[in-house]
């Protein structure tokens, strides 16, 4: 029983567009949700965070927006560079973190 | 500002042996968890530390033990290896969050991650 689900195993986006990354919950008692980026050979690097009494947050480039109602969390990324292609997992919880299985986002130059 | 440093990054080992990955947190960090990431997998939570006692646990079998030491390091051990332990070890470090907003989680900052094969 997946409680997180990331739909999209992976994404190609070119540079300078938008990248949405895409998440599904179905737990409503999940209070906090966090983007990571990993790359090969490293561990997940946080990126940006939400708690559910917002629905948007917003850093540089990455913005993630949460639908409480649809449960349902994306983060934008704008504009995409070739750094960032990763592999981004959406997590969700409070002590502990469920993660998705991640969507792979391959910026295209 | 060192970051969450484990070891060994990569390891094999054979059906039946034992194992024990370290990891250091990240300065200032007094919460240890520890997730396992099986192939085209999410990280999944093994179990947190905290003040040298496991204050949570997920859905792994007693093999699957930890430790932590009064400098805020942590082991974990897993006996009786089979082949489908092997998986990338990822440790995470955090603040405990003893008090503040509700809905707000301590972010937990990752290591690299241990390679385990078993075969």
């Amino acid at each position: 029983d997946q409680q997180v689900k990331q739909n999209s195993p992976s994404l190609s986006v070119q540079e300078g567009r938008i990248s949405i990354l895409n998440c599904d919950y179905t737990n409503s008692m999940f209070d906090y949700f966090l983007w990571y980026k990993k790359y090969p050979a490293e561990g997940p690097t946080f990126l940006i965070s939400i708690s559910s009494i917002k629905d948007k947050n917003e850093d540089g480039r990455f913005t993630v927006f949460l639908n409480k109602s649809a449960k349902h969390l994306s983060l934008h990324i704008v504009p995409s560079q070739p750094g960032d292609s990763a592999v981004y997992f959406c997590a969700a919880g409070n002590t502990p973190l469920v993660f998705g299985k991640g969507t792979r986002l391959s910026v295209i130059a | 500002d060192a970051g969450v440093t484990q070891s060994p990054t990569h390891l094999i080992k054979t059906r039946g042996q034992q194992v024990t990955l370290r990891c250091s947190p990240k300065s200032g960090h007094d919460t240890v968890s520890w997730y396992q990431q099986a192939l085209g997998q999410g990280p999944q939570f093994i179990f947190q530390y905290y003040e040298e006692e496991e204050r949570q646990r997920g859905n792994f079998p007693d093999r699957f033990s930890g430790h932590q030491f009064p400098n805020y390091s942590s082991e974990l051990n897993v006996n009786a290896l089979l082949l489908g332990d092997s998986a990338l070890y990822l440790c995470a470090s955090s603040l405990a969050r003893l008090a503040g907003p509700p809905g707000m989680l301590e972010t937990q900052y990752f290591g690299p991650g241990t390679r385990l094969l078993v075969l």
